[in-house]
């Protein structure tokens, strides 16, 4: 399985501001993951990140608020715009694994705004 | 669409019990995957296995058992003779196999989570 990290593992962030969060993984992927787990929630996917194109974002989710990069393989951020306090969730980023149709996440990083 | 569903919002048992968590599945694919994972307090994401839609043998691993019926699209997670470091969350996810323009590759839709609560 794929090793990765992410950084912040958790802020507490104020109104209005932005966050950006790093997603590392050890090895090259193509597509890369981001989910949204609202407290005491299940997990809904933000976008999916490819390299070297447009992220492609789910229903409900805009790239003013969740701005994506994907400057090469192993690497992607994730920046939560704007924030008011419905963004407090934790964000995680994922890679399929070596059964491409399998998914391991990142550590999640907690993010509360107030 | 898909969609799955776990009935059970929260579980709680007395260690060394057997316990059984739900999950109930819809999709229009023929081919799909589907998947548990265990969300310990510490908040990371756990991979415990992945089923694909062809293959509806049940498997076994240590305490841990997969019951996959097509039949009534179910796919259920028993952890016998439970401990207290089961406590957690656990999911049930669907993946397709197959997705238009391939931007849903690997996409998983995950259902709502059981709370499973191991009392010493």
């Amino acid at each position: 399985s794929a090793v990765i990290s992410q950084k912040p593992s958790r802020d507490i962030c104020q109104r209005g501001t932005s966050l950006t969060i790093q997603c590392q993984v050890d090895s090259q992927v193509t597509m890369m993951f981001w989910y949204r787990q609202q407290p005491g929630q299940s997990l809904t996917l933000i976008a999916t990140a490819n390299q070297g194109s447009e992220a492609t974002y789910e229903s409900g989710f805009v790239i003013d608020k969740f701005p994506i990069s994907r400057p090469n393989l192993t690497f992607s951020t994730l920046t939560v715009s704007n924030m008011s306090p419905e963004d407090s969730s934790i964000y995680l980023c994922s890679v399929p694994g070596q059964g491409a149709y399998e998914q391991y996440f990142g550590p999640g990083t907690r993010l509360t705004v107030t | 669409a898909q969609k799955v569903t776990q009935a059970q919002t929260e579980i709680s048992v007395v260690e060394k019990e057997d316990v059984t968590l739900d999950c109930v599945y819809e999709t229009r694919d023929t081919t799909y995957y589907l998947f548990w994972y265990k969300q310990p307090p510490s908040g990371e994401l756990v991979f415990l296995i992945r089923r694909n839609s062809f293959d509806e043998q049940n498997e076994i691993s240590g305490r841990y058992s997969w019951n996959f019926q097509k039949s009534t699209s179910s796919f259920n997670f028993t952890i016998t003779a439970s401990q207290v470091v089961d406590s957690a969350v656990y999911f049930c996810a669907l993946s397709e196999a197959h997705a238009s323009g391939g931007t849903s590759y690997g996409k998983l839709t995950f259902g709502q989570g059981t709370i499973l609560t191991v009392h010493p």
